[in-house]
């Protein structure tokens, strides 16, 4: 079965203490992995789309990483604007529907 | 990206009765999906809904429950039919975007009392 598990639940990180977060996915054909960023209150914001294992891309302060089963958001030096909720989804080959993980609650404390 | 102007941005409702969301997009996208996300869940598709087609409805969800409409390339909405407690949810309507992505609604927070 398909499948998106998120880790931790959740995160509390002291202000520049870098961290990863981590999404293993079972999916028996990837069209993308995405990550996004979802403030109380808000809408998903759009971070990342990897396609293929190898994949990096960077934006400010994240990373995101892809493997053929897993995908990491690395935090590098993170501040109190980055607390929020990391989610992860994926779309299968063939359809462009995003199957979402539970995320992880970040909290970056000064 | 697409912006996507979604109201209302939340609502308390009698159990028994329907609400209608509307979502409305600044460019024309062929392709929209309504999500819910349920207190402490993860996103879950309930339709997709092309413009000049019926919706395709994710196991789970029925038409009857959950009838969307879709007039028109820029605009969508989804009603939340004969609504019990277990409807309380956020409710999300969404469009791909550039590079790759999707863009989302800011919500519709939905308390069903």
């Amino acid at each position: 079965e398909d499948q998106v598990t998120q880790s931790p639940e959740a995160l509390r990180l002291q202000e520049g203490e870098s961290s990863s977060l981590n999404c293993s996915y079972t999916v028996s054909g990837l069209r993308g992995l995405f990550w996004y960023r979802q403030d109380p209150g808000k809408g998903p914001e759009f971070l990342f789309t990897l396609y293929s294992a190898g994949e990096e891309k960077e934006k400010e302060r994240l990373k995101a990483t892809l493997t053929k089963k897993e995908s990491f958001l690395h935090i590098t030096a993170p501040k109190p604007e980055d607390s929020a909720t990391y989610l992860c989804a994926y779309s299968g080959a063939g359809s462009y529907q995003l199957t979402f993980g539970k995320g992880t609650k970040l909290s970056v404390i000064p | 990206s697409a912006v996507i102007s979604q109201k209302p941005s939340r609502d308390i409702c009698q159990r028994g009765t329907s609400l209608t969301i509307q979502c409305q997009v600044d460019s024309q996208v062929t392709m929209m999906f309504w999500y819910r996300q349920q207190p402490g869940q993860s996103l879950t598709l309930i339709a997709t809904a092309n413009q000049g087609s019926e919706a395709t409805y994710e196991s789970g969800f029925v038409i009857d429950k959950f009838p969307i409409s879709r007039p028109n390339l820029t605009f969508s909405t989804l009603t939340v039919s004969n609504m019990s407690p277990e409807d309380s949810s956020i409710y999300l309507c969404s469009v791909p975007g550039q590079g790759g992505g999707y863009t989302f609604g800011s919500g519709t927070r939905l308390t069903v009392v």
